[in-house]
């Protein structure tokens, strides 16, 4: 079945740092993948998508680009700043389900000090 | 605009009763699911449903019970509470979409224990 694998943490990195979070992923086909972050206390928002290979979604300084020949659709911002701490979650649905089943990875909770 | 409204926020259950979470989305949207999340577990899927008086199981169904007769709600129940099933639960709700290629909107998250 699909499944996604991603850094665990958790990372903790200075204001203006540079952030890398790896997410791989194994499904048939061509699935939607998608970055998701969840602030304390609250549910989880997505932050990017892209749903076909060498799709590059991007939103609030973060990047991931959908590389199929990899499996891998790894997530990164430039310079990070206090408010990114979160946890971020790498998921993926379709191609045989549809977007009412994602399945997602671990989680990575990170933590930016000014 | 609501979104994905779940209640209640907070929850304490004896082991044995029973109880039902709520969820609500006012974007008309066709499918919705029930996740529950884990510490190192990520989010594992419970049911969902495509459409009302359509609903299927997920990952790990086992305890818990849903139904879908009207496209706006999308109710969760545990049937007899467990001390295994002490977990945050989180409602989501998606337009239906080609391949899968509609994200998911999620609601706050209802916080379970059970003693």
């Amino acid at each position: 079945g699909n499944s996604v694998t991603q850094m665990e943490g958790p990372v903790t990195l200075s204001e203006e740092a540079f952030l890398t979070i790896n997410c791989t992923y194994t499904a048939t086909g061509y699935p939607s993948l998608f970055w998701y972050v969840q602030y304390p206390g609250e549910g989880l928002q997505l932050l990017l998508k892209a749903t076909k290979a060498d799709d590059k979604g991007s939103n609030k300084g973060f990047e991931a680009t959908y590389r199929k020949e990899t499996t891998s659709f790894h997530l990164e911002k430039g310079s990070v700043q206090v408010s990114d701490s979160a946890v971020y979650f790498c998921a993926l649905s379709g191609p045989q389900g549809g977007s009412e089943k994602l399945v997602f990875g671990k989680g990575m909770k990170l933590t930016v000090n000014p | 605009n609501a979104g994905v409204t779940q209640t209640p926020k907070f929850q304490v259950l004896k082991t044995g009763q029973s109880m039902t979470l709520q969820c609500a989305q006012d974007m008309n949207h066709e499918y919705m699911s029930w996740y529950r999340q884990d510490p190192g577990m990520g989010l594992r899927l419970i049911h969902y449903s495509v459409g009302a008086g359509i609903t299927d199981q997920g990952e790990v169904p086992n305890g818990y019970n849903v139904s879908r007769s009207t496209t706006e709600d999308f109710p969760l129940r545990l049937l007899s509470a467990a001390p295994s099933q002490t977990s945050v639960y989180f409602c989501a709700s998606s337009r239906a979409g080609r391949w899968g290629n509609q994200p998911q909107h999620f609601g706050d998250g209802t916080r379970l224990s059970i003693l």
